[in-house]
C-alpha cells in the first residue's frame, strides 16, 4: 500500500520561501507511470494543482504559479519536494502531495495534507 | 487553459435518492476526467477515472459517464457516508484542473 506523508514548517513569513517534502513509502518513486504531484486547497475552497515531477526529473507546473514554484526529487530517499517563493497570505492553504497515475489520468494516492499559514 | 465547471454547487438530498452531478470542460478532454469525494479535514478520495472506470474498492452505487466536454457522476442510492464534497478533475496536455466542487448535503 503506497503512502505519502508531507512534512515542513506550518508557518512561513511573507516574502519567504515555503518548503515542503513528501516522503513516499510502500512503493518506489522511481517506478515509471506516475507523476509525483503537489496540490493545494485554500481554506474552505477548491483544489488547485501546483505541479508535478517525474522520477527522471522532468517537471510541469501550473502556469499561474510557474514563476514561483520548484519541484525536485530525491530518489535515494524516495522523497520529492516543493519550494514556493515570495509567499503572501494568499498562499495560506492545505498542501497535499499526491501520486498521479498517468494511465488513469488521476490522483490515486494522497498524503493527509499539511496546513501552511503565511503570516508575520 | 481548460476550465472545469461543476453544477450544482450545492445539492440537498435524502438517503436513498439518486443523485447526479455534472461537470463541463471548456474544450474537449476526450475521456480524461476523474471524480473525487472529499470529507472535511480529509484528503480527496479517487472514485472514478477515465470518465467511467470505477476505482478499486469504491462502491458500485457510484458511476461516471460522458466524453468530450460533458460528464456526469451518479450516485444511484445515496447513503449516509456519501454526504461530502465532490470534485471533477481533467488531465490534458500535461495540465491538470479541478472543478470548483459540489457539496452534497442532507435534505
Amino acid at each position: 500500500q503506497v503512502q505519502l506523508q508531507e512534512s515542513g514548517p506550518g508557518l512561513v513569513k511573507p516574502s519567504q520561501t515555503l518548503s515542503l517534502t513528501c516522503t513516499v513509502s510502500g512503493g518506489s518513486i522511481s517506478s515509471g507511470g506516475y507523476y509525483w504531484s503537489w496540490i493545494r486547497q485554500h481554506p474552505g475552497k477548491g483544489l488547485e494543482w501546483i505541479g508535478y515531477i517525474y522520477y527522471s526529473g522532468s517537471t510541469y507546473y501550473n502556469p499561474s504559479l510557474k514563476s514561483r514554484v520548484t519541484i525536485s526529487v530525491d530518489t535515494s530517499k524516495n522523497q520529492f519536494s516543493l519550494k514556493l517563493s515570495s509567499v503572501t497570505a494568499a498562499d495560506t492553504a492545505v498542501y497535499y502531495c499526491a501520486r498521479a497515475n498517468i494511465p488513469q489520468g488521476a490522483f490515486d494516492y494522497w498524503g493527509q495534507g499539511t496546513l501552511v499559514t503565511v503570516s508575520s | 487553459d481548460i476550465q472545469m465547471t461543476q453544477s450544482p454547487s450545492t445539492l440537498s438530498a435524502s438517503v436513498g435518492d439518486r443523485v447526479t452531478i455534472t461537470c463541463r470542460a471548456s474544450q474537449s478532454i476526450s475521456s480524461w476526467l476523474a471524480w473525487y469525494q472529499q470529507k472535511p479535514g480529509k484528503a480527496p478520495k479517487l472514485l472514478i477515472y477515465k470518465a467511467s472506470s470505477l476505482e478499486s474498492g469504491v462502491p458500485s452505487r457510484f458511476s461516471g459517464s460522458g466524453s468530450g466536454t460533458e460528464f456526469t457522476l451518479t450516485i444511484s442510492s445515496l447513503q449516509p457516508d456519501d454526504f461530502a464534497t465532490y470534485y471533477c478533475q481533467q488531465y490534458n496536455s500535461y495540465l491538470w484542473t479541478f472543478g470548483q466542487g459540489t457539496k452534497v448535503e442532507i435534505k
